[in-house]
């Protein structure tokens, strides 16, 4: 079946620094879905990219959707401390509307 | 108040035990989901449905039932618990499309 794998699965920076996140769907995916989840939290939509190639940006957040439409990515620009969580992608399984999840990367930021 | 619930948040129980999830949503959504998380497994789908009386399996359905009578209730029950869905029970819903999908709160699920 489908697999969405992300990496690194987990990621400690120091505040200021950036932080990248990969998501790698062993499929085509129609678009993608991203998620933050804080701790003992629910996850909490953040974008979703449809186009082949799309770059979307929300202040100091980036993501990108692969030419390919099997990868994605986010890109934090300087982390802050309340950057901190669990970032997941999601992709539907195709011809459906069942969203198959990554499998995370878990950011820590150190003050 | 508009949103999606979830009741109980925290429930115990013991092995081989009937559970039930309940699930609420305000908004008329037609699409609704089950996921469980637990640590290195992410979220994994257990069940979703399209609309009212429309129920599917996701990733991880075996020992879990679903129902949904109505578009704002998707309950799901544990048949005969087992101490593997010791778990966090997230529910979720979207309008379908390009909506995005909003998850309730989560119930945390232990079984002895």
């Amino acid at each position: 079946g489908q697999q969405v794998m992300q990496i690194p699965q987990y990621q400690h920076v120091q505040e200021g620094e950036d932080f990248t996140t990969y998501c790698n769907s062993s499929t085509t995916l129609s678009n993608i879905q991203w998620y933050k989840q804080r701790p003992g939290g629910h996850p909490v939509f953040l974008i979703q990219l449809v186009k082949s190639g799309e770059v979307k940006k929300q202040k100091r957040l980036t993501f990108q959707f692969g030419e390919a439409k099997k990868n994605s990515s986010l890109h934090i620009t300087a982390t802050q401390t309340t950057d901190v969580g669990t970032y997941f992608c999601a992709g539907p399984t195709s011809g459906t509307y069942k969203y198959i999840f990554g499998t995370g990367t878990r950011l820590k930021v150190l003050a | 108040d508009a949103g999606i619930t979830q009741s109980p948040r925290y429930k115990i129980t013991e092995t081989g035990r009937q559970v039930t999830l309940m699930c609420h949503q305000t908004w008329s959504h037609s699409y609704m989901f089950w996921y469980r998380q637990d640590l290195g497994h992410g979220l994994r789908l257990i069940y979703y449905s399209a609309a009212a009386d429309i129920t599917d399996k996701g990733e991880v359905p075996d020992g879990y039932v679903v129902s949904r009578s109505k578009t704002e209730n998707f309950p799901l029950t544990l048949e005969s618990a087992t101490r593997s869905q010791t778990s966090v029970y997230f529910c979720a819903s979207s309008g379908g499309g390009l909506n995005e999908t909003f998850f309730g709160p989560g119930t945390r699920l232990t079984v002895l």
